[in-house]
């Protein structure tokens, strides 16, 4: 059974350009969270998707945008990047009706120079 | 708001050794506790949970139990292994904050021989 799959696992981009990440949840799950960790530091959360819908937002400009399709997976964008966007970012995934349910991915490794 | 700290590390112990890793919280409402463990390169795995009051979780060894007294939730391991090098990370969430995880800092674990 796989788990929660991240593309890609690496990348770098420059300052000011804009970045798509992407995640596939769990078999079974329907719902998709994304965190931030910045190096050295624990995860933040960014925003959760349920029914194709943000339900939750942390405390994060609008410069980050996701979405999710109808097969639960879920994209991230950041806009703009900053170097401090630099950063872990990883995608959990639960089932909507069974909370702390969740199954994270091992993230993919965003670098802005 | 809802926060999570945890004692600095790295904390460096011998095979063998008691392990304690300290963890407060404070938080709105009755919140549900975790402990997670990331292994170099890979994302969060959940370590254990407990979700009231004089819970006790455990897993592998390792145990914390849920302190509304001291709002703590220290983990112990009785005699650490190599393979118990990593970083852990205390975690908190509420059903009124929509079940988003807070994170603490993490605190790295090196076991040596």
């Amino acid at each position: 059974d796989a788990g929660v799959t991240q593309s890609p696992t690496h990348l770098i981009k420059t300052r000011g350009q804009q970045v798509t990440l992407r995640c596939s949840p769990k078999s079974g799950h329907d719902t998709v969270s994304w965190y931030q960790q910045a190096l050295g530091q624990g995860p933040q959360f960014i925003f959760q998707y349920y029914e194709e819908e943000e339900r939750q937002r942390g405390n994060f400009p609008d410069r980050f945008s996701g979405h999710q399709f109808p097969n639960y997976s879920s994209e991230l964008n950041v806009n703009a990047l900053l170097l401090g966007d630099s950063a872990l970012y990883l995608c959990a995934s639960s089932l909507a009706m069974v909370p702390y349910g969740y199954t994270f991915g091992s993230g993919t490794r965003l670098t802005v120079v | 708001g809802n926060s999570v700290t945890q004692m600095e590390g790295p904390v460096t112990l011998s095979e063998e050794a008691f392990l304690t890793i300290n963890c407060t919280y404070t938080a709105t409402g009755y919140p549900s506790l975790f402990w997670y463990v990331q292994y170099p390169g890979e994302g969060l795995q959940l370590l254990l949970k407990a979700t009231k009051a004089d819970d006790k979780g455990s897993n592998k060894g390792f145990e914390a139990t849920y302190r509304k007294e001291t709002t703590s939730f220290h983990l112990e391991k009785g005699s650490v292994q190599v393979s118990d090098s990593a970083v852990y990370f205390c975690a908190l969430s509420t059903t009124g904050g929509g079940n988003k995880l807070t994170f603490g800092t993490g605190t790295q674990l090196k076991v040596e021989l």
